[in-house]
């Protein structure tokens, strides 16, 4: 299947501060990318889907200025999430999905720990 | 609302046994419907869609719209199929992808 591949895996940053995390499709074009929020021992949750070259869907709940989509490009995609706080330590998941297609693949995560 | 249940957090069948993990969902339009598994400290990975009518790793999953199910079944569990497994609901409307709570597997030697 086609790769995913997510940077970085881990970090833990200061309150307050901003942190950005890639999603890469490193064999296709990603025309829709999706980014999930994974509570410990929880489901995915749906935050924003994200077509290149257009602004976000954020999901109901999700704060747009919160949590910064930008997809730029049909390989990469980016998640800011800006001043964070405690409450914003979670593992963060990216999909994606080329035209045409309906499956997605997914990306290993990303753990955030905000201090 | 568009939801997906799996009403097991936990199942735990002996090696042989038989598995059937449950998925149930409420959708207005025509779903598409997936199972995604995650296995230990690996990413989340596609086991099979409705769609193909596959079977993988000899698991199979029959779209019932009568009873809104797309239960995932294996006649014989193997120890290596113990893993976290979501149902999962592609809204062809919105373009986006529901998961379901997830029902972690344990296959007992």
């Amino acid at each position: 299947g086609a790769v995913v591949s997510q940077h970085p895996s881990r970090v833990i940053c200061k309150s307050g501060t901003s942190v950005k995390i890639e999603c890469r499709s490193l064999d296709f074009q990603a025309t829709t990318m999706f980014w999930y929020r994974q509570f410990p021992k929880q489901s995915l949750m749906l935050m924003a889907t994200s077509n290149e070259g257009s602004k976000a869907t954020y999901e109901q709940g999700v704060e747009k200025d919160k949590f910064l989509i930008n997809h730029a490009s049909l390989t990469l995609s980016t998640l800011t999430v800006t001043s964070a706080h405690p409450e914003d330590s979670s593992f963060y998941i990216c999909s994606a999905r080329g035209r045409g297609v309906t499956e997605a693949f997914f990306g290993q995560g990303t753990r955030l720990t905000v201090v | 609302a568009q939801r997906v249940t799996q009403p097991e957090k936990l199942l735990s069948v002996f090696k042989g046994a038989p598995v059937e993990l449950k998925c149930n969902y409420s959708y207005s339009g025509s779903p598409e419907l997936f199972w995604y598994v995650q296995y230990s400290r690996q990413r989340l990975q596609l086991l099979l869609r409705h769609i193909s009518r596959e079977s993988i790793k000899g698991f199979t999953a029959d779209l019932n719209k009568g009873e809104t199910s797309f239960h995932l079944k294996k006649p014989f569990a193997q120890e290596e199929d113990s893993a976290m497994y979501y149902c999962a609901l592609r809204e062809t409307s919105y373009d986006k992808v529901i998961f379901g709570p997830g029902t972690s597997l344990s296959v007992i030697p």
